[in-house]
């Protein structure tokens, strides 16, 4: 089955700077690749996601980018803002499947 | 329109009892999906559904039962809970006419079982 890799596991930046998040998975057959951030208290929200035939995909300060031949995706925050300081989730799936998620990073921005 | 509601917010069980999480989903969707959240363990895949009266096992789903009786409920259950069962449940929903959508998440059950 699928298995979804997740790093850094923390993840401390200043405000303004950039953060990046990276993903490996292991099933090529695997076709959606969503980011979720969790907030303390809460579910998991989608922040973008990005479907295999598309290589980036920008959403304002978020960007993913996705490399098959290499299978690994990547979550790239661009300055960011103490708001974004939450727990990020990648996952991977096929179709309706189950979602697999890594194991997530603790985003922290400091002031 | 509520999206995903779970049921109860919070819950203490001792060693040995039962309890039932509920998850219902106003969006007509018709995936449903119970994950567990551990430290450093990220969502793990306990049962899920694709449809009315279906279910099927994830990836941890010793100790649990579940039932979709109704599109709208899923329903996760704990015969004989054990501490090793202490943990945050989430409720998840998919749907729509295009596959590979948003999963939809309730705010959780926290469980602990002493």
């Amino acid at each position: 089955g699928e298995n979804v890799e997740q790093h850094p596991s923390t993840l401390s930046v200043q405000e303004g700077d950039s953060a990046v998040i990276k993903c490996t998975y292991s099933d090529s057959a695997s076709n959606y690749f969503p980011w979720y951030k969790q907030e303390l208290g809460k579910g998991p929200q989608l922040i973008i996601d990005i479907r295999s035939n598309v290589g980036e995909k920008k959403d304002q300060r978020i960007a993913v980018t996705l490399n098959k031949t290499a299978k690994h995706f990547s979550l790239h925050i661009t300055e960011t803002q103490p708001e974004d300081s939450a727990v990020y989730f990648c996952a991977a799936s096929k179709g309706f499947q189950k979602l697999v998620f890594g194991t997530g990073t603790r985003l922290l921005v400091s002031p | 329109n509520a999206g995903v509601t779970q049921t109860p917010k919070f819950r203490v069980l001792k060693t040995g009892q039962s309890m039932t999480l509920l998850c219902a989903q106003d969006m007509n969707h018709e995936y449903m999906y119970w994950y567990r959240q551990d430290p450093g363990m990220g969502l793990r895949l306990i049962h899920y559904s694709v449809g009315e009266g279906t279910t099927a096992k994830g990836e941890v789903p010793d100790g649990y039962n579940v039932s979709r009786l109704k599109k709208q409920n899923f329903l996760l259950g704990l015969e004989s809970a054990a501490p090793s069962q202490t943990s945050v449940y989430f409720c998840a929903t998919r749907g729509g006419s295009r596959a590979n959508t948003e999963a939809f998440f309730g705010q959780g059950t926290r469980l602990t079982v002493v």
